[in-house]
């Protein structure tokens, strides 16, 4: 079945540092693909999307590039604020529902 | 326009109670799905209505059941609880069917005591 793997956390930088979370994917077909961000006692909230390759989606700051080659969407910020302490979930979705990554704690220190 | 509003945000209940809980999409859209998020298991799909149907369910037992109402407002019930089931369950809201772009609500925080 599809399945989504992102790199294990936390991950604890410093303000103003370069940010990378690491996701990809194992699915049939041509997924849509996802970032979603968890504020603690919060739901989800769509970070960015892309729904075919090579697509970019960007938000915030953030960017991801949709690489079916390598079947991979790494979520990328190049410069983290206090405020992006989070969790984020990388997602697919291949037209029925979200399958979700395990989550990456992100922490970022001032 | 308002986003997802899911009801209550909390609540506990006891081994072998039922619970139901609420959720309002965003006006316009047609489609509801539930997810439960915990610790150990993390996100899981639960069910998705769309159009009063449930069109798509997850790997869970059936003392997890849900509806959508006409408005698109969707309940889900849980029936007989036990201690797993302890969990922030979320709802999220699309416009079409299938999940291709979806918004969550704040969550409803179930524990079974």
């Amino acid at each position: 079945g599809d399945s989504v793997t992102q790199m294990e956390g936390p991950v604890t930088l410093s303000e103003e540092a370069f940010l990378t979370i690491n996701c990809t994917y194992t699915a049939t077909g041509y997924p849509s693909l996802f970032w979603y961000v968890q504020y603690p006692g919060e739901g989800l909230q769509l970070l960015l999307k892309a729904t075919k390759a090579d697509d970019k989606g960007s938000n915030k700051g953030f960017e991801a590039t949709y690489r079916k080659e390598t079947t991979s969407f790494h979520l990328e910020k190049g410069s983290v604020q206090v405020s992006d302490s989070a969790v984020y979930f990388c997602a697919l979705s291949n037209g029925n529902k979200l399958v979700f990554g395990a989550g990456t704690i992100l922490r970022v220190k001032s | 326009k308002a986003g997802v509003t899911q009801t209550p945000r909390y609540l506990i209940k006891t081994r072998g109670q039922q619970v139901t809980l609420s959720c309002s999409p965003i006006s316009g859209h047609r489609s509801v799905s539930w997810y439960q998020q915990t610790p150990g298991q993390g996100l899981q799909f639960l069910f998705e209505y769309f159009s009063e149907t449930q069109r798509n369910k997850g790997n869970f037992p059936g003392r997890f059941s849900g509806r959508q109402f006409s408005n698109s407002r969707s309940e889900m019930n849980v029936s007989t609880l036990e201690l797993g089931d302890s969990a922030l369950y979320l709802c999220a809201s699309s416009l079409y069917q299938g999940n291709t772009e979806a918004f969550f609500g704040q969550g409803t925080r179930l524990t079974v005591v």
